[in-house]
């Protein structure tokens, strides 16, 4: 079965810092694609950034960017001179290309960007 | 385009009542998904559909529980009856057929149900 483990249940950061969420996902499939999701209060589900497995460079979209480490399934995300606008909760989540549709997600981690 | 397109955006009824939620993809997406969002389960996947015909069911909890599409602009999802632990945020979403790029899923804003 594959699982997704986000080990931060809630993390706060001070305006224009750095905060990095941690995530780690089981699966003995060699070929997937990983994702950070973001839902604000309006709770909509917007997607932040995505990685494909099969590339070692890692992510990056404007102030977010991440830490694909393949061997140790770790998938971590940095959000860069945070914002205010940031606050939300951060899933994480993969698909294995085999199992067709099926993303599976993290339990997520709540961010408050504090001024 | 518009997205993904939910309604109702909040729904409170009685438990025992039937519940239809109703979902609109982005043209010319082949995909479509139901989830459910608790504080409990988090995200579960409900069902998927591609090309209007159900894959996989597996996610659905109970018979009480059906999903239909009967076109590639509209599905449904129903509850019948009711029950209180039925209360959560579904969300439906939808993808093109991914090829050879990332199979993205674009999120419908949710519909909140209140099952009193």
């Amino acid at each position: 079965a594959q699982t997704v483990t986000q080990s931060q249940p809630e993390m706060s950061v001070q305006e224009a810092e750095t905060v990095t969420l941690s995530c780690t996902y089981d699966t003995s499939e060699n070929n997937y694609y990983l994702f950070w999701y973001k839902q604000p209060p309006s709770r909509q589900m917007i997607l932040v950034i995505r990685q494909e497995a099969y590339k070692q460079q890692n992510a990056t979209e404007n102030r977010f960017s991440v830490n694909f480490q393949k061997a140790a399934k770790s998938f971590s995300l940095k959000i860069s001179d945070s914002q205010l606008g940031d606050t939300a909760m951060y899933f994480c989540a993969f698909v294995v290309k085999a199992a067709g549709n099926k993303l599976t997600f993290g339990g997520g981690t709540r961010v408050l960007v504090k001024p | 385009d518009a997205g993904v397109i939910q309604s109702p955006r909040h729904e409170v009824t009685e438990m025992g009542q039937e519940v239809t939620l109703r979902c609109k993809p982005i043209s010319g997406h082949d995909y479509l998904f139901w989830y459910r969002q608790t504080m409990m389960r988090g995200l579960e996947l409900l069902i998927y559909f591609n090309n209007n015909v159900p894959i996989d069911d597996s996610g659905m909890p109970e018979d009480r529980f059906s999903a239909k599409m009967p076109n590639a602009s509209f599905s449904t999802l129903k509850i019948q009856p009711s029950e209180p632990r039925d209360s959560a945020v579904y969300f439906c979403a939808s993808r093109p057929l991914a090829g050879t790029s990332v199979p993205e899923q674009f999120f419908g804003p949710g519909t909140r149900l209140t099952v009193l």
